[in-house]
C-alpha cells in the first residue's frame, strides 16, 4: 500500500476563489503526479514532481500551480477557480514494480478529490 | 512519449474471454507497457505490465508481439465485476505518464 491520502475529498467553491488540494504519501516516493478526470474522459496530467521543489508541467497545466516543499506532500493550487476546473482530481505516485518479467515503475493512485466550482 | 490508441468501448458477455488491443507505434526501446483498470469513482489500479512476449498473472494476460508496436490485454472469463475502463500506458524513463482515452468495457449478463 503506497499510503496516499488526498484532502479534501469533496469541495464546493465559487468562481474566483483560491483552492488547494493536498496529496500526502507515507513511503518517500520520489515521483508524484496530479491528474484531472472529467465525465466520460480519460485522465489528463496537470503537473508532476520528481523531487522536493522539482516540478514540471503536464498536458493541462494552465490555471494550476503546484508545490512540493517536502517529500511527502504535493500540493495543487487553483489560484482563481473557474467552472471549467470542476473535475475529479487524482494524485498518484510512481513506484518500482518488480516481477520475473518486468521491472519498471507503476502508478498508484489516491482516492480522488471531487471539486465543484460554482 | 508514446501515444496509445485503444477502442473506445467494448461489450462482452459473462464467461467470455475479452481481448483489448492497444496500439503504440512509436514505443521507445526502454518503454514498458502497463495496463490499468478503473472503476467509477475510483482511481485507476495496476493490472499487469510487460516488456515483450507474454506475461500472465492471476488477473490477466498481456501479449506483446516482437515489434512491440501493439499489445493485447486478455481477460479470461469475464464477470459483471470486470465492467470498467481499461487504460494502456507506455513509458518509463521520462516519468511523464500520459494516458490515452482508455477502453470502456461493459460486461453483460
Amino acid at each position: 500500500d503506497a499510503g496516499i491520502t488526498q484532502s479534501p475529498r469533496h469541495k464546493v467553491t465559487e468562481t474566483g476563489t483560491p483552492v488547494t488540494l493536498r496529496c500526502h504519501q507515507t513511503e518517500n516516493h520520489r515521483y508524484m503526479y496530479w491528474y484531472r478526470q472529467d465525465p466520460g474522459h480519460g485522465l489528463r496530467l496537470i503537473h508532476y514532481s520528481y523531487g522536493v521543489k522539482d516540478t514540471d508541467k503536464g498536458e493541462v497545466s494552465d490555471g494550476y500551480s503546484v508545490s512540493r516543499s517536502k517529500t511527502e506532500d504535493f500540493l495543487l493550487t487553483l489560484e482563481s477557480a473557474t467552472s471549467s476546473q470542476t473535475s475529479v482530481y487524482f494524485c498518484a505516485i510512481s513506484e518500482k514494480w518488480t516481477s520475473a518479467s518486468s521491472g519498471a515503475n507503476v502508478l498508484t493512485f489516491g482516492a480522488g478529490s471531487r471539486l465543484t466550482v460554482l | 512519449l508514446a501515444k496509445t490508441t485503444q477502442p473506445i468501448s467494448m461489450d462482452s458477455y459473462e464467461g467470455q474471454e475479452v481481448n483489448i488491443t492497444c496500439s503504440h507505434n512509436n514505443i521507445a526501446t526502454n518503454d514498458y507497457i502497463t495496463w490499468y483498470q478503473q472503476f467509477p469513482s475510483q482511481g485507476p489500479r495496476f493490472i499487469i505490465q510487460g516488456y515483450k512476449t507474454k506475461v500472465t498473472n492471476e488477473v490477466a494476460s498481456l501479449f506483446i508481439p516482437a515489434d512491440r508496436k501493439s499489445s493485447t490485454l486478455s481477460l479470461p472469463r469475464v464477470s459483471l465485476s470486470d465492467t470498467a475502463v481499461y487504460y494502456c500506458l507506455v513509458g518509463s524513463g521520462t516519468y511523464k505518464y500520459i494516458f490515452g482515452t482508455g477502453t470502456r468495457l461493459k460486461v453483460l449478463a
